[in-house]
């Protein structure tokens, strides 16, 4: 089975904060992807990468970075934490072609 | 256009009852296409893949309908389990690694 482990759970942090949210999975995926979901909007896709040290915007990637120095390992970072960043976070993880991706748990983040 | 759209619902059934949904997507060169099941404040995981020829995994039909570009997901002998937004998967064949793009989801209550 697919395992994709996204730090925390439920996280809570301040306006202004340096904010790191870590996902890892254990396929050997090329391809890991950030959304964030808000009620009544659905999935967003916030940056997605296909390879170790590349990356591409999504749709909504203003106020977040990425980083991936390693193929397991994908970390999305709210450069200064604002309230409307308030979400639920979810990693996902797919190898090529036309396979269905995989999610983790989500992270909700309470921004204060 | 949206790329991927399906009615947001909600549908409430009784316990017992049959229940389907359709999914109309805009690429008609899409070739891959999923149903994911979301309970509330979790992650979306995977239910079935939708083969060309149509698919079945229990009380679950799947259909896929090219002409009209739109899929189907039948519930037969609805449980109260499977209360939950069901949410449309289609590859967007761009031969970029962001090639799945998810619908808003159809919410699903099963009523005792």
């Amino acid at each position: 089975d697919v395992k994709v482990t996204q730090s925390s759970r439920y996280l809570v942090k301040r306006t202004g904060e340096k904010v790191f949210l870590e996902c890892v999975q254990d396929m050997d995926h090329e391809n890991m992807f950030w959304y964030r979901q808000d009620p009544g909007l659905g999935l967003r896709l916030i940056y997605f990468s296909y390879d170790v040290k590349m990356k591409e915007k999504g749709d909504i990637p203003e106020g977040y970075s990425v980083s991936r120095e390693k193929k397991e390992r994908f970390s999305l970072i709210l450069e200064s934490a604002s309230t409307n960043q308030t979400s639920m976070y979810l990693c996902a993880s797919r190898t090529g072609g036309n396979q269905p991706q995989h999610f983790g748990d989500g992270t909700r983040l309470s921004i204060l | 256009r949206k790329e991927v759209e399906q009615d947001p619902g909600p549908f409430n059934v009784p316990e017992g009852a049959t229940v389907a949904f359709n999914c109309t997507y805009s690429n008609s060169a899409s070739q891959s296409f999923f149903w994911y099941r979301q309970d509330c404040r979790k992650e979306p995981k995977l239910l079935m893949s939708v083969y060309s020829s149509g698919n079945e995994d229990g009380r679950f039909t799947a259909q896929l309908n090219r002409a009209s570009q739109y899929i189907s997901l039948l519930i037969r002998d609805s449980k109260l389990s499977d209360s939950a937004t069901y949410l449309c998967v289609v590859n967007n064949p761009s031969g970029s690694a962001r090639q799945l793009t998810f619908g808003s989801g159809t919410q699903l209550t099963v009523l005792p």
